[in-house]
């Protein structure tokens, strides 16, 4: 049971525009949410989180958008630079379950030039 | 070290063999975490260690694996009597901070393929 669901295995977006991968989760439990970013060969790096009390969190180029009521979030890049190009998960982590968490299957970013 | 240092980084083994792989975390993360990814999935847990509490083994497929943190640093992780679907990237992570907010620091990971 997928209960962290990417929908979409692949983005390509042209430099300079604004990428957004999508995310939806099924446990209502989750209370915090996270992004992680992974190259090839390497582990996944932590880029941005968002608690669920929360419905925008910004860093930079990074924004995330949560949607409790939709179980859905969004993380946007803007503008999208081509060293962005990696594997992008999204992750949640359930209330009272400890530091564990559960990821998504991934979404493959591409920024052409 | 400066991250989480992980060892072998490949490693191809025999149906039916014991493997042990290696976490080394960052220095003074009291807490440490492995997951694996399978060909096209998504991150697994596997277990968890924090501080000198029990860990959580929740996220074990089998009794064929375990793992152990010893002296709160160096972690290893057993698989005994590997079979095909245990081939998978092992990914070990530390943390110090709340990692909700601040995530994980994870390794560059185990490559086990098991022929």
């Amino acid at each position: 049971d997928q209960q962290v669901k990417q929908n979409s295995p692949s983005l390509s977006v042209q430099e300079g525009r604004i990428s957004i991968l999508n995310c939806d989760y099924t446990n209502s439990m989750f209370d915090y949410f996270l992004w992680y970013k992974k190259y090839p060969a390497e582990g996944p790096t932590f880029l941005i989180s968002i608690s669920s009390i929360k419905d925008k969190n910004e860093d930079g180029r990074f924004t995330v958008f949560l949607n409790k009521s939709a179980k859905h979030l969004s993380l946007h890049i803007v503008p999208s630079q081509p060293g962005d190009s990696a594997v992008y998960f999204c992750a949640a982590s359930e209330k009272g379950g400890g530091n564990k968490l559960t990821f998504g299957t991934g979404t493959q970013l591409k920024v052409e030039l | 070290g400066a991250g989480v240092s992980q060892s072998p980084s490949n490693k191809v083994t025999e149906k039916g063999k014991d493997v042990e792989l290696r976490c080394d975390p960052i220095s003074g993360h009291t807490a440490l975490y492995w997951y694996r990814q399978s060909l096209g999935q998504g991150l697994e847990f596997l277990i968890y260690f924090q501080g000198n509490s029990a860990p959580d083994k929740s996220g074990l497929p089998s009794d064929r694996f375990s793992a152990e943190r010893t002296g709160g640093s160096v972690s290893t992780l057993t698989i005994q009597r590997t079979q095909q679907e245990d081939s998978a990237v092992y990914l070990c992570a530390s943390s110090f901070r709340d990692p909700r907010s601040y995530g994980y620091t994870f390794g560059s990971g185990t490559r086990l393929t098991v022929v």
